[in-house]
C-alpha cells in the first residue's frame, strides 16, 4: 500500500530564517506531487505541483520554492521566512489520471514568529 | 477563475440525524468531484468520489451529483459524534489540479 510521509511535524522558525519541508511517499512510483498550505481559518491553497523529476508548477508567486529531485520526494523551501507564511504545509500525492484520487500526508504545522 | 463554494457552518444535528453537506461550483466542464474530512489539526482524509449524475453510496454516506445545477452534495445517515468534523469538497476539471472550497464545519451533539 502507498504511504505519505512529512517531516517535520512541527516547525517554529524566525521571520528571515529558511525553511525546508520534506514529503516523500512509498509504494507507488511516478505520482504527481502537491504542496497546500491551509492557514488558520482559510481553505487549502494549492502552492506547487509536479508531475515527474525535476518537472514543478508554481500556482502562487511567493517566496516560496519546490524541488523535485527524485521520483518520490518532493521539497518546499524557502530562503527567508515571513509572518504569513504560518500555516498547515500539506503534501499530497496522485496517481496520474483524471479520475485519481490525491492523498494528503500527516502535514507539517510551521509558525514563524 | 474556478470556484467551489461551501456554506462554512456550523451545521449543527443531533446524533442519529441525516447531515447534508452542499457544495457548488463554477466551471460547466468539471468531470470528478470528491469529498474530504478534516479533523481539527489534522490532515484531510479522503470519503467519497463521484464523476457520474446522480447517487453513490458507501456505507453511511451518500455523495449526490447535479451537472446541470452544478451541485454537489453529501449525506451522513445515522451521524456520530465522531462525525463532526469539517467537509471539504473538491472539484477536478480534465487533468488539472482539484479546486476545494473551504469547508464546512459540521458538529453532531450526543
Amino acid at each position: 500500500s502507498q504511504t505519505i510521509h512529512q517531516w517535520p511535524a512541527t516547525l517554529v522558525q524566525p521571520v528571515g530564517s529558511p525553511l525546508s519541508l520534506e514529503c516523500t511517499v512509498e509504494g507507488t512510483s511516478n505520482p504527481n506531487l502537491y504542496w497546500y498550505r491551509q492557514a488558520a481559518g482559510r481553505g487549502l491553497q494549492l502552492l506547487f505541483y509536479s508531475v515527474g523529476i525535476g518537472q514543478i508548477s508554481s500556482e502562487v508567486p511567493q517566496n516560496l520554492s519546490a524541488s523535485r529531485p527524485q521520483d518520490r520526494q518532493f521539497i518546499l523551501s524557502s530562503k527567508k521566512l515571513l509572518l504569513s507564511d504560518s500555516g498547515f504545509y500539506l503534501c499530497a500525492w496522485s496517481s496520474a489520471g483524471e479520475a485519481s484520487w490525491q492523498y494528503f500526508g500527516p502535514g507539517t504545522r510551521l509558525t514563524v514568529t | 477563475q474556478k470556484e467551489v463554494e461551501q456554506n462554512s457552518g456550523p451545521l449543527s444535528v443531533p446524533e442519529g440525524a441525516i447531515a447534508s453537506l452542499n457544495c457548488t461550483y463554477s466551471d460547466r466542464g468539471s468531470q470528478s468531484f470528491f469529498w474530504y474530512r478534516q479533523y481539527s489539526g489534522k490532515s484531510p482524509e479522503l470519503i467519497m468520489s463521484i464523476y457520474s449524475n446522480g447517487d453513490k453510496e458507501d456505507g453511511r454516506f451518500t455523495a449526490q451529483l447535479n451537472k446541470a445545477s452544478q451541485y454537489v452534495s453529501l449525506l451522513i445517515r445515522d451521524s456520530q459524534p465522531s462525525d463532526s468534523a469539517t467537509y471539504l469538497c473538491a472539484v477536478r476539471s480534465g487533468y488539472s489540479t482539484l479546486t476545494f472550497g473551504k469547508g464546512t464545519m459540521l458538529l453532531v451533539s450526543p
